[in-house]
């Protein structure tokens, strides 16, 4: 089983509608990550969380929240989807730089959301 | 200002030859860490390599070698043999100790042709 999963892996929706992606993950990090991918502009983060209490905006935020409803879970929720909002979304974890590890992130699966 | 830039949206290698994919960088912080990630078609984000801003060695593994030039603020991911399966999306990211969190490039692809 994969250690950051997410859900669903892919999801086909109008505008307007209310979507809500899904993160978990079992490797027991405090640090949580949404990043969009979109062809020509890489991965750009949206939201990062570096423990439950804990919630921060990226880059590209407007449009999107976020729940961190436990150390393992992080929701990403787009109240009312719109066509540009069609990319691919991953979660991802990491723990913090340290000498002894360098904060890489690991990455979910990658969940393709198409608005119509 | 782009922090990462990744310069050639695309490359082709001959099998079992080298490969340099350019990075360069901007930064201010004096700590900060850089990343390479490679993402096949079927779209996982698998970490390569990392290099550390004081780190006073090129980072390696196995086939992978990063060319850390500080004062020109480039890191370039070097492939060395290269096979068909490096054919992938390569992302160059940059952690600043300051904002403790990546950012990426714009990727590079690379097709290794036979």
């Amino acid at each position: 089983d994969a250690d950051v999963t997410q859900t669903p892996r892919n999801r086909i929706t109008k505008t307007g509608k209310r979507i809500m992606l899904e993160c978990s993950q079992t490797k027991g990090h405090d640090r949580m990550y949404w990043y969009r991918q979109d062809p020509g502009l890489g991965l750009r983060l949206i939201y990062y969380s570096f423990d439950v209490k804990d919630i921060n905006k990226g880059e590209i935020s407007d449009g999107y929240s976020v729940s961190r409803q436990a150390q393992a879970k992080f929701s990403l929720s787009l109240e009312s989807a719109i066509p540009n909002q069609t990319a691919l979304y991953f979660c991802a974890t990491s723990v913090s730089h340290t000498t002894r590890a360098t904060g890489e992130l690991f990455f979910g699966e990658g969940s393709r959301l198409t608005v119509l | 200002a782009q922090k990462i830039t990744q310069t050639q949206p695309g490359m082709f290698v001959q099998e079992k030859e080298a490969v340099t994919l350019d990075c360069t960088y901007d930064t201010s912080d004096p700590s900060y860490g850089l990343f390479w990630y490679k993402q096949p078609s079927s779209g996982e984000m698998i970490f390569l390599i990392y290099q550390g801003s004081y780190d006073q060695q090129n980072a390696t593994e196995g086939r992978y070698s990063l060319n850390f030039q500080k004062a020109r603020k480039s890191a370039n991911l070097v492939i060395s043999a290269s096979q068909l399966g490096d054919s992938a999306m390569y992302f160059c990211a940059m952690r600043e100790a300051e904002e403790d969190k990546l950012v990426f490039g714009a990727g590079t692809i690379l097709r290794v042709k036979s």
